[in-house]
């Protein structure tokens, strides 16, 4: 059963940082491109970033570009998504996805950042 | 990297059937057929109910389809069931990046 845990969530100050993580299982990670997908509260779905099956290849939303960065460790089964110099507008629940054919199939149950001081 | 364009809103009454439409440009809905659909209720993570355009993953419902006209998407609900009541999203590979559509929520009368 692939399944997708993120973690690493949770308030942070207006300029601050997190590491977000999502661990892996039930599928051979390394063979998969991977996403982050957030959600603001009451808000609809925005894509964030993806990530190449080797981690050779990353892109953005223009929203976040120069700030945030996706990686992976294919050892450990782990996605991340580094964010920095938060905004009150990067507050959302973070979705880390599995790419298959082109689209996205399979979706974490989410973390919440919220950016307040 | 604008949101592909859906109604904010639909609505229909038990075993009717209602349709989402999802407009993009030929840069993204129109130039590919990796367009899907996802469900998603309160508090919960989205689910794929249709993938490249008109497929359905094994375990949905066949009375979810899909199908696609120039640089619009369409989802198709047919006889709507109260479970169906949910937020949906059109989503779309769109180049170097992936586009979601503003979401639509789906009344069950």
């Amino acid at each position: 059963e692939v399944q997708l845990v993120e973690s690493g969530g949770g308030l942070v100050q207006p300029g601050g940082s997190l590491r977000l993580s999502c661990a892996a299982s039930g599928f051979t990670f390394s063979g998969y491109w991977m996403h982050w997908v957030r959600q603001a509260p009451g808000k609809g779905l925005v894509w964030v970033s993806k990530i190449h099956p080797d981690g050779s290849i990353t892109t953005y939303a223009d929203s976040v570009k120069g700030r945030f960065t996706i990686s992976r460790d294919n050892a450990k089964n782990t996605l991340y998504l580094q964010v920095n110099s938060l905004r009150a507008e990067d507050t959302a629940v973070y979705y880390c996805a599995r790419n298959w054919n082109g689209q996205i199939d399979y979706w974490g149950q989410g973390s919440l950042v919220t950016v307040s001081s | 990297q604008s949101a592909l364009t859906q109604p904010a809103s639909v609505s229909g009454s038990p075993g009717q059937s209602i349709t989402i439409s999802c407009t993009g440009t030929s840069s993204d809905v129109g130039g590919y057929n990796y367009v899907s659909w996802y469900q998603q209720h309160p508090d919960k993570a989205p689910k794929l109910m249709i993938y490249d355009v008109s497929k359905r993953p094994s375990g949905v419902s066949n009375r979810f389809s899909g199908s696609k006209s120039g640089n619009t998407a369409s989802l198709t609900i047919s006889g709507l069931q109260a479970e169906d009541e949910a937020d949906y999203y059109c989503c779309s590979h769109a180049g170097s990046g992936t586009l979601f559509g503003g979401g639509t929520k789906l009344t069950v009368l």
